[in-house]
């Protein structure tokens, strides 16, 4: 059972490249999201997607953009890394039909950002 | 402001006993709270939940109970293992939210054999 999968893993940027983190889920889930985790706080929610081609911001949304093309995948893209966007970067889903408040996540991408 | 509060950065326990992980919340429109455990290098997994209806939810060896009036939850592990060892989030959800959830800081526990 693969679940959410996120790709890469690890990554090291220098300030201002850019990249896309890419989360895709296999258990046909309405809902997904992306999250960072700094040390010594919680998860804290940049972007969402109720569906398919929806979008909508989270608490932390600036320097990052979104797209949700497909249903199984929720992609993050970072325009211009700073190193403020070091963190751990989480994707989750949930499905509106089961219960939507509860999430399911990947395994995470530690970003650094030089 | 912390809307979500976990004010106990780490906890230590003897393998066996009880552990009681505490939850405090400011935003009266919450609903739906959840638990999550995290290991190192891992994602999230959810652990249990628990409607605003409910003042009490079991499963196993986890109970979490729900104070509405104080805006406190806490989550209970009878007996604790070491394989319990791993960082707890609080999380909770308001009608409406869309399933968004706002997490604590985390509480960090530790069984000890």
């Amino acid at each position: 059972n693969a679940g959410v999968t996120q790709t890469p893993k690890f990554r090291v940027l220098k300030t201002g490249q850019s990249m896309t983190l890419l989360c895709a889920q296999d258990m046909n889930h309405e809902y997904m999201y992306w999250y960072r985790q700094d040390p010594g706080m919680g998860l804290r929610l940049i972007h969402y997607s109720v569906g398919e081609g929806t979008t909508a911001k989270g608490e932390v949304p600036d320097g990052y953009n979104v797209s949700r093309l497909k249903k199984q995948n929720f992609l993050l893209g970072l325009e211009s890394a700073a190193p403020s966007q070091t963190s751990v970067y989480f994707c989750a889903s949930s499905s509106v039909a089961v219960a939507k408040n509860i999430q399911y996540f990947g395994a995470g991408t530690r970003l650094s950002v030089l | 402001d912390q809307q979500v509060k976990q004010n106990s950065p780490s906890l230590s326990v003897q393998e066996g006993r009880i552990s009681i992980l505490n939850c405090d919340y400011t935003n009266s429109m919450f609903d739906y709270f959840l638990w999550y455990k995290k290991y190192p290098a891992e994602g999230p997994t959810f652990l249990i939940s628990i409607s605003s209806i409910k003042d009490k939810n079991e499963d196993g060896r986890f109970t979490v109970f729900l104070n509405k009036s104080a805006k406190h939850l806490s989550l209970h592990i009878v007996p604790s293992q070491p394989g319990d060892s791993a960082v707890y989030f609080c999380a909770a959800s308001g009608w409406g939210s869309q399933g968004n959830l706002i997490f604590g800081k985390g509480t960090k526990l530790s069984v000890k054999p």
